[in-house]
């Protein structure tokens, strides 16, 4: 089956210690975005990427980063940069002939303890 | 800027009784508009959506949603719910001249109660 695969489901993180998130996509789209969601604030854009080797931050990319060195893939590592880093992250994915339509992993849950 | 407002983040409804979750969008350009669902600890899916064409669009489970360009709105109805509605609603835009950038509301809690 198609589809988006986020791992791991659940992470746990010491301050200071940078960890990075796995996102895989056997849709052969062209497009894969980050989002991070916080209770009662919706979603808010991290970092996406269009094509192989080419990303753009998001609205809120400070204390992250990313690489598209494959079409399937598009990690997240969340650095000891970010100040708040427990959330929940969501990879998402969509066609070049983007209409708003994103086709969304299960989610990575995040806790800095 | 463009911006998505959910007024409501949480509504209370009985099983079988009829429900509306609000949204309202500000842009200055056209936009593309979505509403998308998210069931605990999943990510989220495509609802319906409103491209072009006819401002009424249904969903396979009985949602339906109506694009309103004087007043802004893309309020998300069902005449009856049941309880496996029970899940949190995104309402969602899309600006037409820079559409990879999705813009989403904070989200409306649907509990649906017996």
């Amino acid at each position: 089956d198609g589809g988006i695969t986020q791992s791991p489901k659940y992470l746990f993180r010491k301050e200071g210690q940078n960890v990075t998130l796995s996102c895989e996509q056997n849709l052969n789209h062209d497009a894969m975005y980050w989002y991070r969601q916080d209770p009662g604030q919706g979603l808010r854009l991290i970092y996406y990427s269009q094509i192989v080797n080419d990303f753009q931050k998001g609205d809120i990319a400070e204390g992250y980063s990313v690489s598209r060195e494959k079409k399937e893939s598009f990690p997240l590592t969340v650095t000891s940069a970010q100040k708040n880093p427990t959330a929940f992250y969501l990879c998402a994915s969509s066609m070049t002939a983007f209409t708003g339509e994103l086709f969304f992993g299960e989610g990575s849950r995040l806790t800095v303890l | 800027a463009q911006s998505v407002t959910q007024l409501d983040s949480q509504v209370p409804v009985f099983e079988e009784a009829p429900v509306e979750l609000r949204c309202n969008y500000s842009s200055s350009v056209s936009v593309y508009l979505f509403w998308y669902v998210q069931y605990p600890n999943q990510g989220l899916q495509l609802l319906l959506k409103y491209l072009s064409g006819s401002t009424l669009v249904e969903s396979i489970n009985g949602f339906e949603a109506e694009f309103n360009k004087s007043q802004t709105s893309f309020h998300l109805r069902k005449p009856s719910v049941h309880i496996s509605d029970t899940a949190e609603y995104f309402c969602a835009a899309a600006p037409m001249d820079s559409s990879y950038k999705l813009i989403f509301g904070s989200g409306t809690r649907l509990l649906v109660r017996p």
